[in-house]
């Protein structure tokens, strides 16, 4: 079974700072790896996700995310965040072809001006 | 594409209740997954269809929640003889089995709030 951690419950950052969200997975098997975000009264919205291939992964909104087998991590990171990236951030794994998700508890990123 | 939809979006009801949700997926695909939320925690995986077939159930699915998908569209989740500790956000998501990276990709409903008193 795969476990998932995120070792930082709310992230406080300044508008136009960088920020690094940390997830840490635990596994036996090959994984997939997911990051999602939840606005507010809102569903999960695909970030980006590592299947295969390159371990630095770009998604929406300028969000990027690199993938460390040796370390067994795969941190989220944006070089300029803007107020309206304030929302929860969750990683989440999945077994190597294999499609149900395992979440992490969520990061709450707080952006201010 | 009018993504994934979820009805209600609230429900209050009280505890020894019944209570149903609905799921309608994307239209074109062909696999439906339930999650359960609550609050500061991440959703945690309840079961899953592909097509009709429900393929998988986590042992969090007590005896008293049953879930459907009877023609291959939409899905329900129902909840007999709620209990406060039912009280959570349910998530409804969809997606579709087959080439390309995509496949993997899972899309999320606003979900359904349920709150039992």
């Amino acid at each position: 079974a795969q476990s998932v951690t995120q070792l930082d419950s709310q992230v406080p950052v300044f508008e136009e700072a960088p920020v690094e969200l940390r997830c840490n997975y635990s596994s036996s098997v090959s994984v997939y790896l997911f990051w999602y975000v939840q606005y507010p009264n809102q569903g999960l919205q695909l970030l980006l996700k590592y299947l295969s291939g390159s371990t630095l992964v770009k998604g929406i909104n300028g969000f990027e995310a690199e993938f460390n087998k040796s370390q067994t991590s795969f941190h989220l990171r944006k070089p300029s965040v803007h107020i309206s990236d304030t929302a929860e951030y969750f990683c989440a794994v999945s077994e190597a072809g294999y499609s149900t998700l395992t979440f992490g508890k969520g990061t709450m990123l707080l952006v201010s001006p | 594409d009018t993504g994934v939809s979820q009805n209600p979006r609230h429900k209050i009801t009280k505890r020894g209740q019944n209570v149903t949700f609905r799921c309608d997926p994307i239209s074109e695909h062909n696999r439906l997954y339930w999650y359960r939320q609550t609050l500061g925690q991440g959703p945690e995986f309840l079961t899953y269809f592909q097509n009709e077939a429900q393929l998988e159930k986590s042992r969090l699915l007590s005896d008293r929640f049953s879930a459907e998908r009877p023609k291959g569209s939409f899905s329900t989740l129902e909840i007999q003889r709620t209990e406060q500790g039912d009280s959570a956000m349910y998530l409804c998501a969809s997606s579709l089995v087959g080439s390309g990276r995509n496949r993997y990709e899972q899309y999320f409903g606003p979900g359904t709030r349920l709150t039992v008193t």
